[in-house]
């Protein structure tokens, strides 16, 4: 089955450190763009960060410096570091297949998705 | 880089057709076939919809479809039923000299 399990998530204080962690099964997650996305309490889905096949790169500009996307080809997993956490950054985080990925053909969308976890940043 | 606008709610009553807009500009969705849309219920992960603007995933029912014209790309559902009710989103391509992928800001679909 082809599933996307998140961990990690947590109650963290205000500047402190959390490192997610996402482990796919059914597909590899070096052969893939894989990303990560996270929706505030109540709020829409917002774009962090994504990995692509060849290891580049990118974040969200309200992100950058803070946070680190990895991932541990052994493992098939995916991680993203999340340092100097504000409250604004409390969200549920969603490890993500995309945007792009092969199916048949190559297309452009996020189509795996993991079941969240919560990260709360609060005094 | 700015989320793409989307209505806040939309509704209609089974049966009946409803489309959710939603508008970038031409550094996203007028500037890239790239655009998808997903579904979202309730303390549920998104699901994808459609993807490169009109193409549906194996399993999607056919009563979902995608188009563009311009900046603004648009969802159809038709036929509504009650499991339809749900937040949706779309999602494009902003560039490489941006923040990268910026999704709408979400949508509502109530059946009436």
């Amino acid at each position: 089955e082809v599933q996307l399990v998140e961990s990690g998530g947590g109650l963290i204080q205000p500047g402190g450190s959390l490192r997610l962690s996402c482990t796919a099964s059914g597909f590899t997650v070096s052969s893939n763009y894989m990303s990560w996305v996270r929706q505030a309490p109540g709020k829409g889905l917002e774009w962090v960060s994504v990995i692509y096949s060849d290891s580049s790169t990118f974040y969200a500009d309200f992100v950058r410096g803070r946070f680190t996307i990895s991932r541990d080809n052994s493992k098939n997993t995916l991680f993203l570091q999340l340092n100097s956490l504000r409250a604004e950054d409390t969200a549920v985080y969603y490890c993500v297949r995309g945007p792009y990925y092969y199916d048949s053909s190559g297309r452009h969308a996020f189509d795996i998705w993991g079941q969240g976890t919560m990260v709360t940043v609060s005094a | 880089q700015s989320a793409l606008t989307q209505p806040a709610s939309v509704s209609g009553s089974p049966g009946q057709s409803i489309t959710i807009s939603c508008t970038g500009t031409s550094s996203d969705v007028g500037g890239y076939n790239y655009v998808s849309w997903y579904q979202q219920h309730p303390d549920k992960a998104p699901k994808l919809m459609i993807y490169d603007v009109s193409n549906r995933p194996s399993g999607v029912s056919n009563r979902f479809s995608g188009s563009k014209s311009g900046n603004t790309a648009s969802l159809t559902i038709s036929g509504l039923q009650a499991e339809d009710e749900a937040d949706y989103y779309c999602s494009s391509y902003a560039g490489s000299s941006t923040s990268h992928y910026v999704f709408g800001t979400g949508t509502k679909v109530t059946v009436l």
